[in-house]
């Protein structure tokens, strides 16, 4: 099946500095993800990528679908210590017309202050 | 508005017990996506309903594990027989619609321990 790598596994930065995380895959995905979740709750949507190519900000967040459609980064610029958490990313395959994810193993970031 | 709501947020099974997992879709949200989540991995599809239908079950196990999404009422994802490899983080998504440019909204998940 589909797989999502995902890197590094974990992240310790001060407060300020800038934060660079990636995922590839094997395989084309349609659409790519980035989620961040807390401990104890779901995953939320940060950043959502539709166009091979594409480039969207979101606040202090900037993500890019890699050109060849298997690879997707996620910038996080000035962290702030409410950034701490674990980042996914997520591709929307190609296979069967299903509209289920992949995830990626996650990217735990923790922010000294 | 209210987001996807899911209950319980935690659960505790003896093995051998049934589990019931619930998600109430966003509203306006006809569309139902349940996920599994291990201890530091990254969530795992299992299903994906509309009302009355099931649409992708590919990643649902062959036994024990079933889904429904009826006309009326929350979602359930029911667990016969729980074993302790069961034990889990359960999250329910939904979307207006199929998922494409319309993404998917996750609850804050059902923690299930078997014991």
């Amino acid at each position: 099946g589909q797989q999502l790598n995902q890197s590094p596994q974990s992240m310790f930065i001060q407060e300020g500095e800038d934060v660079s995380m990636n995922c590839t895959s094997s395989s084309i995905f349609n659409t790519w993800l980035w989620y961040k979740q807390d401990p104890g709750e779901g995953p939320v949507l940060l950043i959502a990528l539709y166009k091979a190519g594409e480039l969207t900000s979101n606040g202090r967040l900037t993500a890019q679908f890699g050109i060849t459609r298997k690879d997707s980064f996620l910038n996080i610029s000035a962290s702030i210590p409410s950034d701490v958490g674990i980042y996914f990313c997520a591709g929307r395959g190609t296979q069967g017309g299903s509209e289920k994810l992949v995830f990626g193993k996650g990217t735990k970031l923790t922010v000294n202050p | 508005n209210a987001g996807v709501m899911q209950n319980p947020r935690h659960l505790v099974r003896r093995r051998g017990q049934e589990a019931r997992l619930r998600c109430s879709p966003m509203k306006g949200h006809s569309h139902v996506y349940w996920y599994r989540q291990l201890p530091e991995e990254g969530l795992k599809f299992m299903v994906y309903l509309q009302k009355e239908n099931i649409i992708d079950e590919s990643g649902m196990p062959k036994e024990r594990f079933s889904a429904e999404f009826p006309k009326e009422g929350p979602s359930i994802l029911r667990i016969q027989q729980v074993v302790r490899g069961d034990s889990a983080a359960y999250f329910c998504a939904s979307s207006p619609l199929g998922s494409s440019y319309n993404e998917q909204f996750f609850g804050p998940g059902t923690r299930l321990t078997v014991l």
